[in-house]
């Protein structure tokens, strides 16, 4: 149990599919990422918020369109995906992005996203 | 290049010594990760390091930094079958940028 939890742990959608990613923390902390992680290229980092509010936007499509109503939960909203889309995403939280430059992650076990 | 950087795969035999390495190359890196993913699951934090640091010891686990070379390692003592996973390396940088860039990972196989 890592305290990081991420629903479906599968998903198979058609380009034309709309479908949302869901993540909660069970970890009191401040701070949510979504990463991808493919067999072509290493962990990328696609979104982080911190306090509810987004920090960071990795240069992402906008067929990908994240969500955070709260510290504790975090959505990735999905729509007219493109195969190569494809690849286990990754919810992550951690305690403040804020301050402490030493910002360990914890990871749910991800959802393995395919795109027909 | 990539920032950090990891070789692919490495195969060791169970009881012997592993030893992955990781090259980065953001001087301004603070603090120095590994993470393992185990199959079907996400990362998770096996130790970290601050630059200002040469050795970490915990258990099985020794990291040793070189920050003239931006060059950090993680050894794994007496390997057992069950450290077969993918090794992560990262680095965080005090640039205002929080989030951790990843290595591409070292996939351990431990042959019994």
């Amino acid at each position: 149990e890592t305290g990081v939890t991420q629903t479906p742990r599968h998903l198979v959608m058609g380009m034309t599919n709309k479908k949302s990613l869901k993540c909660e923390q069970h970890l009191g902390h401040n701070a949510m990422y979504w990463y991808k992680q493919s067999a072509k290229k290493p962990l990328e980092l696609m979104f982080v918020y911190n306090f509810k509010e987004q920090t960071e936007n990795n240069s992402v499509p906008s067929r990908f369109s994240p969500e955070c109503p709260n510290s504790s939960h975090l959505f990735l909203h999905l729509h007219t995906l493109q195969p190569e889309d494809s690849a286990l995403y990754l919810c992550a939280s951690s305690q403040d992005q804020g301050g402490a430059t030493n910002e360990k992650l914890f990871f749910g076990s991800g959802t393995q996203l395919s795109v027909l | 290049g990539e920032d950090v950087e990891q070789s692919l795969f490495l195969s060791v035999r169970e009881g012997d010594s592993s030893v992955i390495n990781c090259t980065y190359t953001d001087s301004s890196s603070t603090y120095l990760y590994w993470y393992k993913q185990e199959p079907g699951a996400g990362l998770q934090l096996l130790t970290y390091i601050f630059s200002n640091m040469d050795m970490k010891q915990d258990q099985r686990l020794t990291v040793l930094l070189n920050k003239k070379d931006k060059h950090l390692s993680l050894r794994i003592a007496d390997t057992q079958t069950g450290d077969s996973a993918i090794y992560f390396c990262a680095e965080s940088r005090d640039t205002g940028r929080r989030a951790l860039t990843f290595g591409s990972g070292t996939r351990l196989q431990v042959q019994p």
